[in-house]
């Protein structure tokens, strides 16, 4: 059973470019967040995504912008993108429902670095 | 969510067991104490997680005060692939919810 798995898992930008970065996330799971994890810091919510529709979102900017595929994967978008971008974007998959205990599992990351 | 106090840092022994504290003193009633830890440059590990009675899995054993203010994961027999930053959060169960890392507590197993 293949756990999430991101790619790529290494990306060097320019500043002001845009990046697309990917998730799949573990079979059965249905729901997708993304989180930003600078360095030495704890990883923060980005957003979330189920049902192809971003269900929640945290204090990013809208340069952040995702989208969820009915196979459930998705995809992070970053526009004009800053030295301050840099960080370790990881995604975390989970089921759904409210009734579960709901554990969210992670990929490996993607280490973004805008120069 | 409410917020919880882990230590900045802590060195184990290896082969001891590790006990790491948290204190969630805001906690609600509706919410989960859970335990991830991420190893160095990897994405973070789920560990554990429990309401109000201890739960024991493969990895850990989790301890719950009576009054649900702080709690401890326990290592049973640290070993040197258990350094790690180990994270304590608190939360409402539910995959739609969203999970509130904080710095987190540098856990070094010494050999």
């Amino acid at each position: 059973d293949a756990g999430v798995t991101q790619s790529p898992t290494h990306l060097i930008k320019t500043r002001g470019q845009q990046v697309t970065l990917r998730c799949s996330p573990k079979s059965g799971h249905d729901t997708v967040s993304w989180y930003q994890q600078a360095l030495g810091q704890g990883p923060q919510f980005i957003f979330q995504y189920y049902e192809e529709e971003e269900r929640q979102r945290g204090n990013f900017p809208d340069r952040f912008s995702g989208h969820q595929f009915p196979n459930y994967s998705s995809e992070l978008n970053v526009n004009a993108l800053l030295l301050g971008d840099s960080a370790l974007y990881l995604c975390a998959s989970s089921f759904y429902s409210g009734t579960g205990s709901g554990e969210a599992f992670f990929g490996q990351g993607t280490r973004l670095t805008v120069v | 969510d409410a917020k919880t106090t882990q230590p900045t840092s802590m060195d184990c022994a290896e082969g001891r067991a590790a006990n790491l504290p948290c204190n969630h003193s805001t906690i609600s009633g509706n919410e989960y104490v859970y335990w991830y830890r991420q190893i160095h440059s990897q994405g973070p590990q789920y560990i554990i997680h429990g309401l109000k009675n201890n739960e024991t899995n493969e990895m850990a054993s989790l301890i719950i005060t009576e009054d649900r203010k702080s709690s401890t994961l326990i290592l049973p027999h640290a070993t040197l692939r258990d350094t790690a930053v180990y994270y304590c959060i608190v939360r409402v169960a539910g995959g739609n919810n969203r999970l509130a890392f904080g710095k987190g507590n540098q856990v070094v197993v010494i050999p």
